[in-house]
């Protein structure tokens, strides 16, 4: 049982540049978050959907845009990548809105932008 | 005030020491509270859940007072493998749809 895997795991961008990082969970959770790491900040929420087809602003949504086509798919894009977007990204799932159910996190994508 | 605080720390302690975490959130409302673990360069990890009456997994114990709207971690006998960063963390805006963690407090246990 996979869990949460993002890809890639590594990626360096040049200022300008776009991409796509993927997270796929396999456990049939409806919430899928995306949070990014910065030292001395914590975790902060991008983005999350609350089902397929849904999608919804945290606390740092600029620059990012996010889709979730399918259920077990979430897309965090960045359309021109900023060197304030170097960070570590991760992904989480949850079953649902219970507030007994944890949310599982996937291994991070670490990602420079020059 | 922020949503969730902790103890900035970090703490540095020896094998076999106790150790307690403290963490306040500001939202009344919150309903669910946890601990996760985070290893350096590493995902979170759920540590325990935290239960109103309080709750107990092997050396660890959590603690929760609504009044005071405080949780808390106490370590006991800790191990080098206890080295980490543990974050508190609370459902936020009185829904359970997303989690807040706090920025962590790093625990380094030495031999």
């Amino acid at each position: 049982n996979a869990g949460v895997t993002q890809t890639p795991k590594f990626r360096v961008l040049k200022t300008g540049q776009s991409m796509t990082l993927l997270c796929a969970q396999d456990m049939n959770h409806e919430y899928m978050y995306w949070y990014r790491q910065d030292p001395g900040m914590g975790l902060r929420l991008i983005h999350y959907s609350v089902g397929e087809g849904t999608t919804a602003k945290g606390e740092v949504p600029d620059g990012y845009n996010v889709s979730r086509l399918k259920k077990q798919n979430f897309l965090l894009g960045l359309e021109s990548a900023a060197p304030s977007q170097t960070s570590v990204y991760f992904c989480a799932s949850r079953r649902d809105n219970l507030a007994k159910n944890i949310q599982y996190f996937g291994a991070g994508t670490r990602l420079s932008v020059l | 005030r922020k949503e969730v605080e902790q103890d900035p720390g970090p703490f540095n302690v020896p094998e076999g020491a106790t150790v307690a975490f403290n963490c306040t959130y500001s939202n009344s409302a919150s309903q669910s509270f946890f601990w996760y673990r985070q290893d350096c360069r590493k995902e979170p990890k759920l540590l325990m859940s935290v239960y109103s009456s309080g709750n107990e997994d092997g050396r660890f114990t959590a603690q929760l007072n609504r009044a005071s709207q405080y949780i808390s971690l106490l370590i006991r006998d800790s191990k080098l493998s206890d080295s980490a960063t543990y974050l508190c963390t609370v459902n936020s805006g009185g829904s359970n749809y997303k989690l807040t963690f706090g920025k962590g407090t790093l625990l380094t246990v030495n031999p």
